[in-house]
């Protein structure tokens, strides 16, 4: 299996503009988390699907963040528009059964 | 809520020193717990994992107890190498959905 893949893996934009970034999880699992990471605040978990519905989003910021998983193997995370304190690394991750949870090496964004 | 609490990194050891990094935590109920590694541009990748009291997860040298008595679950390793320089996560699922609580995360730099 090709693990969590994630693109883009580097994104560089600039304050206002829309962003988005994808994930596709491992065949077979049911739950998809997308996640924050930054050193001031360390990891935050943004939102989580279960069987492609969102089940807890509290940890969206704001309205300016959006997710979706249209299907099994695929979610996008939007933000619009960007902000700079949005800069940092974003983590999806997927789970099955047995509830470990394997992460995608990440999208660094950076906005300007 | 749950919570897990890590000591503050960084740690900073020579090659073939012992490691200990502590982790505690509080739950309702009996959490499963996990200890996650963070190599550098990389997302998080599970190394161990215990479910219940007394169990002892090991990987890769690393070793983690269940302690429920002191709602422990401390990582440790007899002799640490260069490569094992990374960020350490532990972690909890409250076994009662799909997510994980984190901890801040401490930094491990091992040096020749």
């Amino acid at each position: 299996d090709a693990g969590v893949i994630q693109s883009p893996r580097h994104e560089v934009t600039e304050m206002g503009q829309e962003v988005t970034l994808r994930c596709k999880p491992i065949s077979g699992h049911n739950s998809l988390f997308w996640y924050r990471q930054t050193m001031m605040r360390g990891l935050e978990l943004l939102i989580y699907f279960n069987n492609n519905v969102p089940i807890d989003d509290s940890g969206m910021p704001e309205d300016r963040f959006s997710a979706k998983m249209p299907n099994a193997s695929f979610s996008t995370l939007k933000i619009q528009p960007s902000e700079p304190r949005d800069s940092a690394v974003y983590f999806c991750a997927s789970s099955g059964l047995n509830y470990e949870q394997y992460f995608g090496p990440g999208t660094r964004l950076t906005v300007t | 809520g749950d919570s897990v609490t890590q000591m503050e990194g960084p740690v900073t050891l020579s090659e073939e020193a012992c490691l200990t990094i502590n982790c505690t935590y509080t739950a309702t109920g009996y959490p499963s717990l996990f200890w996650y590694v963070q190599y550098p541009g990389e997302g998080l990748q599970l190394l161990l994992k215990a479910t219940k009291a007394d169990d002892k997860g090991s990987n890769k040298g690393f070793e983690a107890t269940y302690r429920k008595e002191t709602t422990s679950f401390h990582l440790e390793k007899g002799s640490v190498q260069v490569s094992d320089s990374a960020v350490y996560f532990c972690a909890l699922d409250d076994n009662a959905g799909n997510m994980l609580t984190f901890g801040g995360g401490t930094r491990l730099m091992v040096k020749p």
